[in-house]
């Protein structure tokens, strides 16, 4: 299994720019999340689906959209890019609730 | 609001002694805490989830307590390596233990010295 996995690695945008971030897991599991993370801030959950067709808000949605038409992908689309989203974001999955949550490797957000 | 209290900290200690990392939380009456680690540049990976009803739990070298009167969970590294050296983090449902909603702590970075 590659478990959770993140694409790009590393972005650079520019202000008002969008962007798709990609997430999958091939674990079969049903939530998925995703988090930013800055210094001094800790994680953040930003969206997160419970299972296919159903999404729904965390501490810092603001910014942000998510869909999650299969179990395998929770896409986070950044709508118009702005410096404050620069950050490392973090996609997880886990099997049901209380869980353990898996991890992808991250990527790095540069917005200029 | 619940809250969530890391020693934001860098903890150095010697190797070959204990490590001991504080998690306290308030306005939370959770079901169970997680820890996990976090490698420079990587993802948090889970260590360990001890419940309400466990006051103790025990993975090779790591050791977790959870007090639920203290509002506390400790996490122990016994006989440290330098490849303890990492940021460790803990985890909690949210106050209505529903949900997807892992909250962490801000992590305390743990560096072990040969």
């Amino acid at each position: 299994n590659a478990g959770v996995t993140q694409t790009p690695k590393f972005q650079v945008l520019k202000t008002g720019q969008s962007m798709t971030l990609q997430c999958a897991q091939d674990m079969n599991h049903e939530y998925m999340s995703w988090y930013r993370q800055d210094p001094g801030m800790g994680l953040r959950l930003i969206h997160y689906s419970v299972g296919a067709g159903i999404t729904d808000q965390g501490e810092v949605p603001n910014g942000y959209n998510v869909s999650r038409s299969t179990t395998e992908d929770f896409p986070l689309r950044l709508l118009s890019a702005a410096p404050s989203q620069t950050s490392v974001y973090f996609c997880a999955s886990q099997e049901s609730w209380g869980e353990t949550q898996y991890f992808g490797p991250g990527t790095r957000l540069l917005v200029l | 609001s619940q809250k969530i209290e890391q020693n934001s900290e860098a903890l150095n200690i010697q190797e070959g002694k204990t490590a001991t990392l504080t998690c306290n939380y308030t306005n939370y009456s959770p079901a169970y805490l997680q820890w996990y680690r976090q490698d420079p540049g990587r993802g948090p990976v889970f260590l360990l989830l001890i419940r309400e009803n466990e006051k103790e739990k025990r993975k090779e070298r790591l050791k977790v307590t959870f007090d639920t009167t203290l509002k506390q969970s400790l996490f122990h590294i016994t006989a440290s390596q330098p490849a303890d050296s990492a940021t460790y983090l803990c985890a909690l449902p949210p106050n209505n233990n529903a949900g997807n909603m892992l909250t962490f702590g801000g992590g305390t970075r743990l560096m072990v010295k040969p």
